[in-house]
């Protein structure tokens, strides 16, 4: 099955320097690549994500680059602010294929802290 | 995120007792899962269904049990041979497996 590896565990920024968590994946076959953040006692939700046919998306400050040949993609996080500290997950999987090997699988997660 | 709800928002579970966590959701998913969470730790996937009347073990099944009779529901059993129940419960869905999934806002299970 999948394995998904991710990096940092941990990640201190001072407020307006950049942040960037790396994930890398193991199944060739993983299509779909989604960036959650989960905020202390809260669920985790969807911030960003890109499919294989791309190879970085951006939306206003976060954006999350692909490598396909590597199998390694990585979330970017310009201007942090200190409601950015959160944890972060990444997650892969096999998306519009059928079977139990299509469903995501969650990286172990970076908690990031913005200090003032 | 309002589409998917999970109840209660906090379970206290007597030794020796079974308790039933609730999972619905009206966005017309196929798949749903259940995933446990300790504190500072990430997300441990405990059952998954890909569809109604299915449902797979995920990597840490001893001690729950499942059901998927509706679409819509997906409710998680906490028996009494989970020795170590305390926890963060979060239910999602996805409109297929692999698709993007949607957390509901979980139960956090205590032992009294």
């Amino acid at each position: 099955g999948e394995n998904v590896e991710q990096h940092p565990s941990t990640l201190s920024v001072q407020e307006g320097d950049s942040a960037v968590i790396k994930c890398t994946y193991s199944d060739s076959a993983s299509n779909y690549f989604p960036w959650y953040k989960q905020e202390l006692g809260k669920r985790p939700q969807l911030i960003i994500d890109i499919r294989s046919n791309v190879g970085e998306k951006k939306d206003q400050r976060i954006a999350v680059t692909l490598n396909k040949t590597a199998k390694h993609f990585s979330l970017h996080i310009t201007e942090t602010q200190p409601e950015d500290s959160a944890v972060y997950f990444c997650a892969a999987s096999r998306a519009g294929l059928t079977g139990t090997a299509s469903k995501l699988t969650f990286g172990t997660g970076t908690r990031l802290q913005v200090t003032l | 995120d309002g589409g998917i709800t999970q109840s209660p928002k906090y379970l206290f579970r007597k030794e020796g007792q079974n308790v039933t966590l609730s999972c619905e959701q009206n966005l017309n998913h196929d798949a749903m899962y259940w995933y446990r969470q300790d504190p500072g730790q990430g997300l441990r996937l405990i059952y998954y269904s890909q569809i109604v009347n299915d449902f797979q073990k995920g990597d840490i099944a001893e001690g729950y049990s499942v059901s998927r009779e509706k679409k819509e529901s997906f409710p998680l059993t906490v028996t009494s041979a989970q020795k170590n129940p305390t926890a963060f419960y979060l239910c999602a869905s996805s409109r297929t497996s692999g698709e993007t999934q949607y957390f509901g806002p979980g139960t956090r299970l205590l032992v009294l």
